[in-house]
C-alpha cells in the first residue's frame, strides 16, 4: 500500500464548476501537507501548506485537512482553463511524500 | 518569492557519457536541496537529500556512485549522472529549502533527460 493515494483522474470540468481533489494516507507521522500545481514539462508550483487540521483558504482555492480521518482535499472555485494542471497532493514527516497527481482539464 | 532554477533545462546524450544539472537558489540560501525523478505520468520520487558542506544522503535504491550530488555551496547544488543509460531518462527536479525557515520546499523548473 503506497503512503498517499491520490486518484490519478483525469478530471474534467465545464468552466466555472468547482473542482474537488483529494488524498487520503496511512502515515500517521505525517505533519505538513501541501498542494502543488504542475503543468506539463515544468516543476511543481506550491498552492497550499497546511500544517493542521482544518480548513485554509486562499482565493480560489481552499485546503481542507481531517487529520482523524488521514484524508485531505483541494477546492478550487470558478475554475478556469488556465487551472488545467496536474495537481499534486504532497505530505511530510522528515521528507516529502506525494500522491500520484490528478490531471484536471477545465473545458472553456 | 522564493526561486529555484536549474540548468540545463532539457539535455540530449550519449549512452555511457555523464551528465551535470545544476539547482540553484536564486534569492535564498538553502541548506538543505532535495533531487527527484518523475517519470511520465508518474508521481515525484525523492531520490536524495542534500546540505550543505556534508554528504547527501540517499533513498533506498538509488546508487550513490550513479547520481552524485554535491552541495558546495548554500545556493548551489549539483547532480551528476554518470555513465547514462537510456533507463536514465527522465525528468529530474530539484527543490530548496529555505535556511532557517518553513518546511515549505519550492521547486525548480526540472531538467528532461535523455539518454540515447
Amino acid at each position: 500500500q503506497k503512503e498517499v493515494e491520490q486518484d490519478p483522474g483525469p478530471l474534467s470540468v465545464p468552466e466555472g464548476a468547482i473542482v474537488s481533489l483529494n488524498c487520503t494516507y496511512s502515515n500517521s507521522a505525517f505533519q505538513y501537507f501541501m498542494w502543488y500545481r504542475q503543468y506539463s514539462r515544468k516543476g511543481p508550483e506550491l498552492l497550499m501548506y497546511t500544517y493542521s487540521s482544518g480548513n485554509k483558504e486562499d482565493g480560489r482555492f481552499t485546503a481542507q485537512v481531517d487529520k482523524s480521518s488521514k484524508y485531505i482535499s483541494l477546492f478550487i472555485r470558478d475554475s478556469q482553463p488556465s487551472d488545467s494542471a496536474t495537481y499534486l497532493c504532497a505530505m511530510e514527516d522528515y521528507k516529502l511524500s506525494f500522491g500520484a497527481g490528478t490531471t484536471v482539464t477545465v473545458r472553456a | 518569492g522564493a526561486v529555484v532554477s536549474q540548468h540545463p533545462s532539457r539535455v540530449i546524450c550519449k549512452s555511457g557519457t555523464s551528465v551535470k544539472i545544476e539547482c540553484r537558489s536564486l534569492d535564498f540560501q538553502a541548506t538543505t536541496m532535495f533531487w527527484y525523478r518523475q517519470f511520465p505520468k508518474q508521481s515525484l520520487m525523492l531520490m536524495a537529500t542534500s546540505n550543505e558542506g556534508s554528504k547527501a544522503t540517499y533513498e533506498q535504491g538509488v546508487e550513490k556512485d550513479k547520481f552524485l550530488i554535491n552541495h558546495a555551496s548554500l545556493t548551489l547544488s549539483t547532480l551528476t549522472v554518470t555513465s547514462a543509460h537510456p533507463e536514465d531518462s527522465s525528468f529530474y527536479i530539484c527543490s530548496a529549502r529555505l535556511a532557517g525557515g518553513s518546511e515549505t520546499q519550492y521547486f525548480g523548473p526540472g531538467t528532461r533527460l535523455l539518454v540515447l
